[in-house]
């Protein structure tokens, strides 16, 4: 039973566009979401987080919009480069157990040039 | 400073065996949490240390898995009796504070014959 889904499993754009990404989740009790980013053979980074307080936050070419009422997040980076290749994971957790971060399975994304 | 490191990157075991999988957090860091990477997964949790104490161990798959930060800062996953739904890759990350930006490692990939 995932609780943090990435129905894509991979997506392409073109350099210089706009790429979005998916998130969906079933737990209400889920109220700090992070996006991670991931290069092959490294370890994944932190990108950008949001707390269920808030329904947007920017940080530079990246943004993540919440929309709790259906349990759905997104991530836009704008414009896209070649560089932001890498698989990108969705994750969460709630403040009963913020030790505990779930993950989602990752999406692909490729930025042709 | 340094990052996140782990050891070995790579590790091969024969069925059967018991192997240790090392992760040094970044200096200073109170919060470590080890991960569990299948293939085309996500991260999924397996425990978490505050300083020396472990807090969390709800993610452990079985009782062949044992992990211990015994002065609060290294920290060692052992796998007794290694089976081959054991292969994966196994990160190790840091924080300063509970979850909300945890730095990975690189990862141990384990593969189990």
């Amino acid at each position: 039973d995932q609780q943090v889904k990435q129905n894509s499993p991979s997506l392409s754009v073109q350099e210089g566009r706009i790429s979005i990404l998916n998130c969906d989740y079933t737990n209400s009790m889920f109220d700090y979401f992070l996006w991670y980013k991931k290069y092959p053979a490294e370890g994944p980074t932190f990108l950008i987080s949001i707390s269920s307080i808030k329904d947007k936050n920017e940080d530079g070419r990246f943004t993540v919009f919440l929309n709790k009422s259906a349990k759905h997040l997104s991530l836009h980076i704008v414009p896209s480069q070649p560089g932001d290749s890498a698989v990108y994971f969705c994750a969460a957790s709630a403040k009963t157990s913020y030790d505990k971060v779930i993950f989602g399975p990752g999406t692909s994304l490729s930025v042709i040039p | 400073g340094a990052g996140v490191s782990q050891s070995p990157r790579y590790k091969v075991a024969k069925r059967g065996q018991d192997v240790a999988l090392r992760c040094d957090p970044i200096s200073g860091h109170v919060s470590l949490f080890w991960y569990q990477q299948a293939l085309g997964q996500g991260p999924e949790f397996l425990t978490y240390f505050q300083n020396e104490a472990q807090l969390d161990k709800s993610g452990l798959p079985s009782d062949r898995f044992f992990a211990e930060r015994p002065e609060g800062s290294v920290s060692t996953l052992k796998i007794q009796r290694t089976q081959q739904e054991d292969s994966a890759v196994y990160l190790c990350a840091s924080s300063r504070d509970r979850v909300y930006e945890q730095y990975f490692g690189p990862g141990t990939r384990l593969t189990v014959t």
